[in-house]
């Protein structure tokens, strides 16, 4: 596969269940990044990481733990989830995490869509 | 603070014709603009990007326009087609130091065939 990838597409989870979401980027890419994207909302950056150190967390809640064990792969592990955790969760990936003149595009996977019963 | 946000949440072209879609953004100090394209079940794709040095860029059907005195960015398509269907999102980049982006709300293209 080529690009960003992440699985699963969809997920279902109950409040108390544990879960993890993945993804890989084949780009070999410096920087991979979680965003949150809820209906009629921003794009909410979650965390960032470079070289497989988290370099940004964005106020997110304990219940979501990422982890970088190296530069293409990515986690977010859920735990304790709220309703209103629901949405759909993007990885992306960047050449690195310093504009380098402004050229530091970031491309993004496909979503793991989550509802949290 | 720094925000990014769209004129119109939805706006609906007929098939052929050219579509314009807007953006407004409030940090002087973003030097990168990025459009992305998001179809329904699918993550954003990168279309188009321009740097602050520039007024103007074209790219296969699409153009890119920044205007930074009033802080406004769009984009053309150039004979919309029923696969421009999707939510646009523009962002900025902002300089000095380490990539943060910020995303606006997104406006959602609608081509009528």
């Amino acid at each position: 596969e080529t690009g960003v990838t992440q699985t699963p597409r969809h997920l279902v989870m109950g409040m108390t269940n544990k879960k993890s979401l993945k993804c890989e980027q084949h780009l070999g890419h410096n920087a991979m990044y979680w965003y949150k994207q809820s209906a009629k909302k921003p794009l909410e950056l979650m965390f960032v990481y470079s070289l497989e150190e988290r370099v940004e967390n964005n106020s997110v809640p304990s219940r979501f733990s990422p982890e970088c064990p190296n530069s293409s792969h990515l986690f977010l592990h859920l735990h304790t989830l709220q309703p209103e955790d629901s949405a759909l969760y993007l990885c992306a990936s960047s050449q690195d995490r310093w504009t380098s003149g402004g050229a530091n595009t970031q491309y993004f996977g496909p979503g793991t869509r989550l509802t949290v019963l | 603070g720094e925000s990014v946000g769209l004129h119109l949440p939805t706006l609906s072209v007929q098939e052929g014709d050219n579509s314009i879609i807007n953006c407004a953004y409030s940090n002087s100090a973003s030097d990168y603009f990025i459009w992305y394209k998001q179809e329904s079940g699918k993550g954003p794709q990168f279309i188009i990007d321009i740097r602050s040095n520039m007024d103007k860029r074209q790219g296969q059907r699409v153009t890119v326009l920044l205007n930074k005195t009033v802080k406004h960015l769009s984009l053309q398509i150039a004979a919309t087609q029923p696969g421009d269907s999707a939510v646009y999102f523009c962002a900025e980049n902002i300089a000095g130091g380490y990539q943060k982006v910020t995303f606006g709300t997104g406006t959602k293209l609608q081509v009528i065939p």
